[in-house]
């Protein structure tokens, strides 16, 4: 049973559009964070929320966290090629290791 | 800031034999993850290391897989003996905070990515 369901799956649409992923669990977390990652490397952290109805800004990326903190979405405004990866969430409850979802793939085609 | 080192950065083995993996974390950081990634998927938690003790090691498959951070420091991972299934990319990731804090940013290597045969 995969405790973060990531949805889509996969994403590929054209530079300049709009596109939301969503992250939903049954279980409530701590905290919530994004992780891109390219092909080749390992993930880096995007951004970290920790209130229920919390929303955070990184440049053309909205972040928020739902009320009940069980699901997150991000959402990026006029998409670019460089957004181009795999978007994973991860959850924490506690000091414990990270819990990841299987991730977006997501293309941005010029 | 020296990142999260790994090595190597790829093996390809046949499968019933042996392998390892090093990890150097970023300089203070007192925790140190091990995750398995599969192909399409997240990563997966195998072990957690906090100083050089064990935090939570129970989905690492203990009856083939081993690791340790003997100094605190640097960390290995082996394999023993190697399964088809074991082929993935094996994440090291460490973070600056000690148990019972978070949230916490966890900053990762490049990974080595194993291919049993």
């Amino acid at each position: 049973t995969q405790l973060l369901e990531q949805s889509p799956q996969f994403l590929s649409i054209q530079e300049g559009e709009n596109l939301t992923v969503y992250c939903n669990s049954s279980s409530v977390f701590s905290s919530l964070q994004w992780y891109r990652q390219e092909p080749g490397e390992g993930p880096v952290l995007l951004v970290t929320v920790v209130t229920g109805g919390e929303v955070k800004k990184l440049k053309r990326l909205t972040f928020q966290f739902g009320d009940a903190r069980k699901d997150s979405s991000l959402h990026i405004t006029a998409a670019q090629p460089g957004d181009t990866g795999l978007y994973l969430c991860a959850g924490t409850r506690g000091a414990d290791g990270l819990t990841f979802g299987k991730g977006t793939h997501l293309i941005i085609q010029p | 800031e020296a990142g999260v080192a790994q090595s190597p950065r790829y093996k390809i083995i046949e499968k019933r034999q042996s392998v390892a993996f090093w990890c150097n974390p970023i300089s203070g950081h007192a925790t140190l993850y091990w995750y398995q990634q599969i192909l399409g998927q997240g990563p997966k938690l195998l072990i957690q290391f906090q100083n050089n003790g064990v935090v939570d090691d129970s989905q690492l498959p203990k009856d083939r897989f081993s690791a340790e951070r003997l100094k605190g420091v640097d960390s290995t991972l082996k394999i023993q003996p190697a399964k088809l299934e074991d082929s993935a990319v094996y994440l090291c990731a460490s973070s600056f905070s000690t148990s019972g804090s978070a949230p916490y940013e966890q900053y990762f290597g490049p990974g080595t990515r194993l291919t049993v045969t």
